[in-house]
């Protein structure tokens, strides 16, 4: 089945700073790919995907693009803000399976 | 309402006690999941319900876990003789049936379980 490794956290960065967290996955075929977000006290809502390869998914400054070569989906954005404090999975999806596998998580938080 | 409802959102029982969670999708979802958030775990998946297939109970971690879902929409999920290292946020979510691999899932705000 599908699996997911994601960079641990936490993440401390200063506003404006550059982040990257880093995904690779494991799937039998090809696998849909998305980045969720929960924001503090909400609940998990979509930040971006990609469907095939070489797509690139972006939403909010941030983007990730799909790498079926590395098997690997990392999140970048170029200047963080306070506001992206929150805590970021990565998904894959699909292939033999139609559920979704989440990553454990990376809690980011932006200081001022 | 327009998305996914869950209920209750604060559940506190006793260690034996059996507790049932609800979900309720948004309208013309046919495919439901639940998950479980626990602390510093991550989202574990449970089970996933597709239209009139039978369900994907792989995730399921005990028997003492079952979920059904009547109708085609809202969805119970049962733990029996709870234990206290059940105690977690348990979350529902739902997407549409014809975007099985690509497609969003829209989750509710979670049903959070303490297991005295």
């Amino acid at each position: 089945g599908n699996s997911v490794t994601q960079m641990e956290g936490p993440v401390t960065l200063s506003e404006e700073a550059f982040l990257t967290i880093n995904c690779t996955y494991t799937a039998t075929g090809y696998p849909s790919l998305f980045w969720y977000v929960q924001y503090p006290g909400e609940g998990l809502q979509l930040l971006l995907k990609a469907t095939k390869a070489d797509d690139k998914g972006s939403n909010k400054g941030f983007e990730a693009t799909y790498r079926k070569e590395t098997t690997s989906f990392h999140l970048e954005k170029g200047s963080v803000q306070v506001s992206d404090s929150a805590v970021y999975f990565c998904a894959p999806r699909g292939g033999s399976q139609g559920n979704l596998i989440f990553g454990k998580g990376t809690k980011l938080s932006v200081k001022p | 309402g327009a998305g996914v409802s869950q209920s209750p959102s604060n559940k506190v029982t006793e260690k034996g006690k059996d507790v049932e969670l609800r979900c309720d999708p948004i309208s013309g979802h046919t495919a439901l999941y639940w998950y479980r958030q626990s602390l510093g775990q991550g989202l574990e998946f449970l089970i996933y319900f597709q239209g009139n297939s039978a369900p994907d109970k792989s995730g399921l971690p005990s028997d003492r876990f079952s979920a059904e879902r009547t109708g085609g929409s809202v969805s119970t999920l049962t733990i029996q003789r709870t234990q206290q290292e059940d105690s977690a946020v348990y979350l529902c979510a739902s997407s549409l049936a014809t975007s099985r691999d690509t497609g969003e899932l829209f989750f509710g705000e979670g049903s959070r379980l303490t297991v005295l």
